[in-house]
């Protein structure tokens, strides 16, 4: 399984950007880059994912390098709400596809007003 | 429903005790997922189910924990012979399965806090 490192926490301004980083050199041809978070008291919740193109959804914006050894998680606008632990998965493919995510400590993100 | 369902939401129990907890996926999602998350760290892997079978039961720390899913839907994570060291939050998630598109998103529960004093 490819391995992630992530700062353990960060701190952003509310409505400013927010870029977390994740290294993966480890990664593999056939892996994704998943990202989740998870507030306080709540499950893990899904954000975005990416193969090798970058990705942009409602929540979030993914960057990943050429090389796909490291990426970029990125809220545009943040907010107190996204205050949360910010975990970069490389997802590990397993037989039938089933999507068996293996979990770091993550990055703790502390939005302040 | 709409999301993911884990009952109860909070159980205390004494050392030596047997535990069920509940997991009520969503409608339609073959795949089933038990992780168990301790204080400040991330999620850890129990379990897999494809259907009614277990496909991955690798992350079981012991033979004490146990879990099923007769039906294909719902599934009950079992512990037995409780110790305070299980004391955790364990999460279920689901997820449509299958495919190696990587678009198979895990939606997970809020988790079943277990205390064993």
């Amino acid at each position: 399984d490819a391995k992630t490192t992530q700062p353990p926490s960060m701190d952003c301004a509310e409505g400013r950007a927010a870029n977390l980083p994740c290294n993966h050199s480890t990664i593999s041809g056939n892996e994704y880059v998943y990202w989740y978070r998870q507030i306080h008291s709540q499950g893990p919740q899904y954000i975005i994912h990416g193969l090798k193109n970058n990705e942009t959804n409602e929540m979030a914006s993914l960057i990943i390098t050429e090389d796909r050894k490291s990426s970029t998680l990125i809220l545009p606008h943040a907010t107190l709400r996204d205050t949360a632990v910010y975990y970069c998965i490389v997802r590990v493919l397993i037989s039938g596809g089933y999507n068996k995510l293996i979990f770091g400590a993550g990055t703790r993100l502390a939005v302040h007003p | 429903g709409a999301g993911v369902s884990q009952t109860p939401s909070n159980k205390v129990t004494e050392k030596g005790k047997y535990v069920e907890l509940r997991c009520d996926p969503i409608s339609g999602h073959t795949a089933l997922y038990w992780y168990r998350q301790s204080l400040g760290q991330g999620p850890e892997f129990l379990i897999y189910f494809q259907g009614t079978g277990a496909a991955d039961d690798s992350g079981l720390p012991n033979d004490r924990f146990f879990a099923v899913r007769p039906e294909g839907s719902v599934s009950t994570l079992k512990i037995q012979r409780t110790e305070r060291g299980d004391s955790a939050v364990y999460l279920c998630a689901s997820s449509f399965g299958g495919g190696s598109s990587g678009a198979n998103v895990l939606t997970f529960g809020a988790g079943s806090r277990l205390t064993v004093l």
